[in-house]
C-alpha cells in the first residue's frame, strides 16, 4: 500500500529534550516536506527536499533541523524543544512531475506536546 | 483522533444535501487553487485543483468555484454523504513557484448528519 508514514504518532516530552520524528514513503516520491499544523493558522510549511541531499527551508524552520540521506526517508529533529514546538507535524510527499499540481500525500500526522 | 482546531467555521447538513464551502484568498498573484479534505485522526487528501484561466471544473460529485473577481474560491459537495464529514481546507499558489509556496487556509469542519 502506498504511503507515508510518521513515527511516534504521539509524543510528550520536556523542554529541551531532543527528539526526531521519522517520516518514510514509499512511492519513491522525489519531493518531501513537513507541516505544522496549528488552531487558526492553517499549514505552515517547515523544511522541504527536492531530492537526496537536497533541502531548503520553509516558512517556519526555526527551531528544527531535517536531512535527507535517502529518497524514502526525511526525519525532522528538534534539537532543543520548546513549548512553543507543541503542535500537530505533518510529512508530505510527491513526484516532481507533480511540481506545477498541488497534489500532496500527507502522513497521518505526529501530536507532539512538549512540557 | 487528531484534532485541526476548536473553533473552526463549522457547516453542517443532512445526508443528501448539497453543501457549498467558502474560501477567500488574498493574493492577487496566485494563479492555483486546490482543496484538501482532512478527515479525524488522518492527514489533508488531495480531493481537486483548478487553474485561473478556469472558473468552473468537476470531479466526481464536487465542482470548485472560482470568482478571480472577488478572489472567492467555492467546493460544491453534491448528495453529501455522512463519509464526507471532515474539515476541508483550500490553498493557494502562484503558477510556476511550485508546490513548495503553497498557502494553505485555515478550513471548514463539514459536519453532515443521517
Amino acid at each position: 500500500e502506498a504511503q507515508v508514514t510518521q513515527n511516534p504518532r504521539y509524543l510528550i516530552t520536556v523542554t529541551g529534550k531532543k527528539l526526531t520524528v521519522t517520516c518514510s514513503q514509499n512511492m519513491n516520491h522525489e519531493y518531501m516536506s513537513w507541516y505544522r499544523q496549528d488552531p487558526g493558522l492553517g499549514l505552515r510549511q517547515i523544511y522541504y527536499s527536492m531530492n537526496v541531499e537536497v533541502t531548503d527551508k520553509g516558512d517556519v524552520p526555526e527551531g528544527y533541523k531535517v536531512s535527507r540521506k535517502e529518497k524514502r526517508n526525511f526525519p525532522l529533529i528538534l534539537e532543543s524543544p520548546s513549548p512553543n514546538q507543541t503542535s500537530l507535524y505533518f510529512c508530505a510527499s510527491t513526484y516532481l512531475q507533480l511540481a506545477n499540481t498541488g497534489e500532496l500525500f500527507f502522513g497521518e500526522g505526529s501530536r507532539l506536546t512538549v512540557l | 483522533g487528531e484534532s485541526v482546531g476548536l473553533h473552526l467555521p463549522t457547516l453542517s447538513v443532512q445526508e443528501g444535501d448539497n453543501s457549498i464551502i467558502n474560501c477567500a484568498y488574498s493574493n492577487s498573484a496566485s494563479d492555483y487553487f486546490i482543496w484538501y479534505k482532512q478527515e479525524s485522526g488522518k492527514g489533508p487528501q488531495f480531493i481537486i485543483d483548478i487553474r485561473s484561466n478556469m472558473d468552473k471544473r468537476q470531479g466526481q460529485r464536487v465542482t470548485v468555484l472560482l470568482n478571480k473577481t472577488v478572489k472567492h474560491l467555492s467546493l460544491q459537495i453534491a448528495a453529501t454523504q455522512p463519509g464526507d464529514s471532515a474539515v476541508y481546507f483550500c490553498a493557494e499558489n502562484i503558477e510556476n513557484t511550485g508546490f513548495q509556496k503553497l498557502v494553505f487556509g485555515t478550513g471548514t469542519r463539514l459536519l453532515v448528519s443521517p
